[in-house]
């Protein structure tokens, strides 16, 4: 099993502020990763997927890199509702894992 | 729009069993994949089953393989799960989600369902 291993836990920023998440594979897993944000009671949102693809309606300030085991999720201006939880996910090999969340508070 | 609803959740013992349904409209569901994710109260999301467009492929995680079964009924555009041998560690959302153009990424989801297993 591949596990995704993110970092911070907690990330702590002010609005404006650039937030930058990681999310590391126990093994390569090439570009296939995606990357989810969770609202507070809500369902998760597909952000990106393939490392660096936008999903539809996604704003232009989400923006996701890398390959092999090392992964970004950057969110180049932080708006009030951005403070919210994040997972990335692997579709590499079956079993399909997340990450355990990167939770980002207002600073 | 995509729209997929859960139901079918509830409390149940552990042993038990639940069958859980999702309906699906707004897309040709026939066409793409739907997996399940959950997420017990406080956690962080679990995949659990994948099914294929057709029905003829599922993939399962290890914590369920064997207890729980994937389907779908294309012609009534709804996916179900069914769940056996329930645990206590069962216990949480179940959330129905519609794979992207590109396999196994899930780009719509629904609003969950509760599974408690409790005695």
């Amino acid at each position: 099993e591949i596990v995704l291993t993110q970092s911070p836990a907690t990330l702590s920023l002010s609005p404006g502020e650039r937030a930058t998440l990681s999310c590391r594979a126990s093994q390569s897993i090439s570009s296939h990763l995606g990357w989810y944000q969770q609202k507070p009671g809500q369902a998760p949102r597909l952000l990106i997927y393939h490392a660096s693809n936008r999903a539809t309606g996604i704003p232009a300030r989400f923006s996701g890199s890398g390959s092999g085991t090392d992964f970004t999720l950057t969110i180049s201006s932080l708006e009030p509702e951005d403070f919210v939880i994040y997972y990335c996910q692997q579709r590499s090999n079956w079993p399909l894992t997340f990450g355990q969340g990167t939770r980002l508070e207002i600073k | 729009e995509v729209q997929l609803v859960e139901s079918g959740g509830g409390l149940v013992q552990p042993g038990g069993s639940l069958r859980l349904s999702c309906a699906a409209s707004g897309f040709t569901f026939s066409t793409y994949a739907m997996g399940w994710v959950r997420q017990a109260p406080g956690k962080g999301l679990e995949w659990v089953s994948v099914i294929s467009a057709s029905g003829g492929s599922t993939f399962y995680a290890d914590s369920v393989k064997g207890r729980f079964t994937v389907s779908r009924d294309n012609s009534e555009n709804t996916l179900y799960l069914q769940m056996d041998g329930l645990r206590v560690e069962d216990t949480a959302v179940y959330y129905c989600a519609k794979d992207h153009g590109e396999p196994n990424y899930f780009d719509s989801w629904g609003q969950g369902t509760l599974v408690t297993v409790s005695s």
